[in-house]
Parts: C-alpha cells; sequence; structure tokens
C-alpha cells in the first residue's frame, strides 16, 4: 500500500465545534484529495491540492477548507461542525496527470453530536 | 454537474455465480478506472480504461468501456466470497484532474 497516513482515525465531537483532519504522505505525489463517504452516496469530493499552497473545490466544499504547506501534508478543517458532516473521510494521492490511479488511506471516522 | 450512477445498489449472489456491476455517466467519459473497497476498508485501484470499446481481463473479472465513453461494465465470473466488497467506478471529463466517482455496487457472496 501507499505511504499515506491519516489522523485521527476516528474522532467524536460536540456541534460547533472545530476539527481538523491530517493527511501525510510519503510518496512525494503531486495531488492529493479529501473524500467524504456516506451510504448512497460513494465518494465525493471535497477539495483537492495540486502543489504546496495550490488548492480547489470539490462538489461538496460548502463547510470545510483545506491547506497544504508542504508537499506531504494535507489538511482538512471543519470550521464548526454539524451533523451533516458526520462521515468517513478519506485522503487520496496520486501522481500527476490523468491517467494516473489514486491512492486512499485508511479512511477517519468522523461522528459529530 | 458530472453524475455517474451505477446499477444495481446491492446484489447478492451465492458462490459461483456470476455477478455484473453497470456504470452510466451523464457525460463522456476520458478514461475510467474501477476501485474495489472491502467492507471497513479504503478503495484500491483495480484497472483503468481508456479507449472506446476497451475490454480487459484480470483473472476472473471483465471490464468494458463502452463505444460511446458514457458507461463501463465490470462482470466477474463464478464468484468468491473473497470478491464480497463495494464496486466503484471512477471517471475523469475533459482535462479536468477531478475523478467523479460512481454510488458504487455493493456484492455479497454467500457459500
Amino acid at each position: 500500500d501507499a505511504g499515506i497516513t491519516q489522523s485521527p482515525r476516528h474522532k467524536v465531537t460536540e456541534t460547533g465545534t472545530p476539527v481538523t483532519l491530517r493527511c501525510h504522505q510519503t510518496e512525494n505525489h503531486r495531488y492529493m484529495y479529501w473524500y467524504r463517504q456516506d451510504p448512497g452516496h460513494g465518494l465525493r469530493l471535497i477539495h483537492y491540492s495540486y502543489g504546496v499552497k495550490d488548492t480547489d473545490k470539490g462538489e461538496v466544499s460548502d463547510g470545510y477548507s483545506v491547506s497544504r504547506s508542504k508537499t506531504e501534508d494535507f489538511l482538512l478543517t471543519l470550521e464548526s461542525a454539524t451533523s451533516s458532516q458526520t462521515s468517513v473521510y478519506f485522503c487520496a494521492i496520486s501522481e500527476l496527470g490523468q491517467l494516473q490511479p489514486q491512492h486512499f488511506g485508511d479512511g477517519t471516522r468522523l461522528s459529530i453530536l | 454537474g458530472q453524475q455517474v450512477m451505477q446499477i444495481p445498489q446491492y446484489q447478492h449472489v451465492q458462490e459461483g455465480e456470476d455477478f455484473t456491476t453497470y456504470c452510466n455517466s451523464s457525460t463522456t467519459l476520458s478514461n475510467i478506472q474501477w476501485y474495489k473497497q472491502r467492507p471497513g476498508g479504503h478503495p484500491v485501484f483495480l484497472i483503468q480504461l481508456v479507449k472506446s470499446g476497451e475490454v480487459k481481463k484480470q483473472k476472473r473479472l471483465t471490464f468494458q468501456f463502452g463505444e460511446a465513453k458514457k458507461n463501463s461494465s465490470l462482470h466477474i465470473t463464478a464468484t468468491q466470497t473473497t470478491d464480497v466488497g463495494t464496486y466503484f467506478c471512477a471517471g475523469h471529463t475533459g482535462t479536468a484532474s477531478k475523478l467523479t466517482f460512481g454510488t458504487g455496487t455493493r456484492l455479497q457472496v454467500t457459500l
């Protein structure tokens, strides 16, 4: 498996609190992605990064922000968590180019009460 | 926006039976990738198809990309319990860097 570490793996928090999820890679891949996975919706892209300090929105970006200050780290922040953001969050990486596969981390299960 | 639907959502088969999942996009795709996610696990890349009408095989798995590059299928011959999981298709459109995933098909295999 690709060297991708997500932390934390599980988190329970309350509505209104800020939450930051971290994705760390050791593959030196240029592209990094954050997805959320919910029953019946598959994987939906939240934000992605195509380089240090270069990020763009996905299809479900409202309520989320990201930062990438180093090649190896991509942070996802929920500024004020809501119950609708309860989900499993996956980070993925890929090399440059559309024809490259994405490699996923083990996921973070986030519950917002 | 682009939508990618998969059918069926769920299928339960007995070991040895065949299985097929279908992937349909609302827009023409540049390529199609297939991923498998075991229960409790993360998606794992299986294969990629790029050319119109392309067919690729991996042992008991056969993948096909439609002539119009808007649909794809995955066929598993003689399923085994190790095939259990959710199968996702995913595709790029144009020159976009973003991959759009299908809704997934969950396969359950029993003895």
